[in-house]
């Protein structure tokens, strides 16, 4: 199985501050169609989890876009340009290119 | 606008089963996949697997084969997982989601394993 690692576990910041989070998989996502499968989420306490980014950057309708995905291969990175009190929670990567699909472990977000 | 509806909260006992149902709506339920994924209390999110519901076709993660059944009725646009011989390890929430994009989410079923 795809194993993905999220560092760090855990991010405290400042409403203003950037944070990035990084996913590294334990092989490639380029699937043999060309995409690469890797998305984020968030999950607010209490709540499902939601979709912020999908293909590696691409923002889903409605997320603001101070949240931007990058990388490629086996290293990708999730930037929140100036954290907001609505961004708190845990992120998650998680990876739909080869089955069984997996998450990373959780990255949770809290203020300083 | 799309949402996934989840049936309510499950107490069962040990060595039974239990059937959880996903209602579409806002989009054509047989054109994408429906995903069930499970996650215990304080820890991550664990794939279970999928169902496309214009054919039927379905696909688990090994670790769950035996464990659940994936089924959906277009006539309702519901997805149905059911969980078999049912342990304490599978007490935990368990949700549908769209696509492998994993674009939209039910609100999770709460299944709690006791005697």
């Amino acid at each position: 199985d795809v194993v993905l690692t999220q560092t760090p576990p855990t991010l405290s910041a400042t409403i203003g501050q950037s944070v990035s989070i990084s996913c590294r998989s334990s092989q490639s996502l380029l699937h043999s169609n060309g995409n690469t499968y890797l998305n984020w989420l968030l999950q607010r306490p209490g709540q499902p989890p939601q979709l912020l980014i999908y293909l590696v950057s691409r923002l889903e309708s409605g997320v603001p876009n101070r949240f931007s995905g990058s990388g490629s291969g086996t290293d990708f990175t999730l930037k929140i340009s100036g954290v907001e009190a609505e961004d708190l929670g845990v992120y998650y990567c998680v990876q739909s290119t080869h089955a069984p699909y997996t998450f990373g472990a959780g990255t949770k977000l809290e203020l300083k | 606008q799309v949402q996934l509806q989840q049936s309510g909260a499950e107490l069962v006992k040990p060595g039974s089963s239990v059937k959880i149902s996903c209602k579409a709506s806002g989009y054509t339920f047989t054109s994408y996949d429906m995903h069930w994924i499970k996650q215990q209390p304080g820890n991550g999110l664990e794939w279970i697997g999928w169902i496309y519901p214009g054919n039927g076709n379905t696909k688990y993660n090994q670790k769950f084969n035996g464990k659940a059944t994936l089924t959906a009725d277009k006539s309702s646009s519901t997805a149905y997982m059911q969980l078999f011989s049912l342990t304490s390890e599978d007490s935990a929430v368990y949700f549908c989601a769209r696509r492998d994009y994993f674009d939209y989410w039910g609100q999770g079923v709460m299944v709690t394993v006791s005697s």
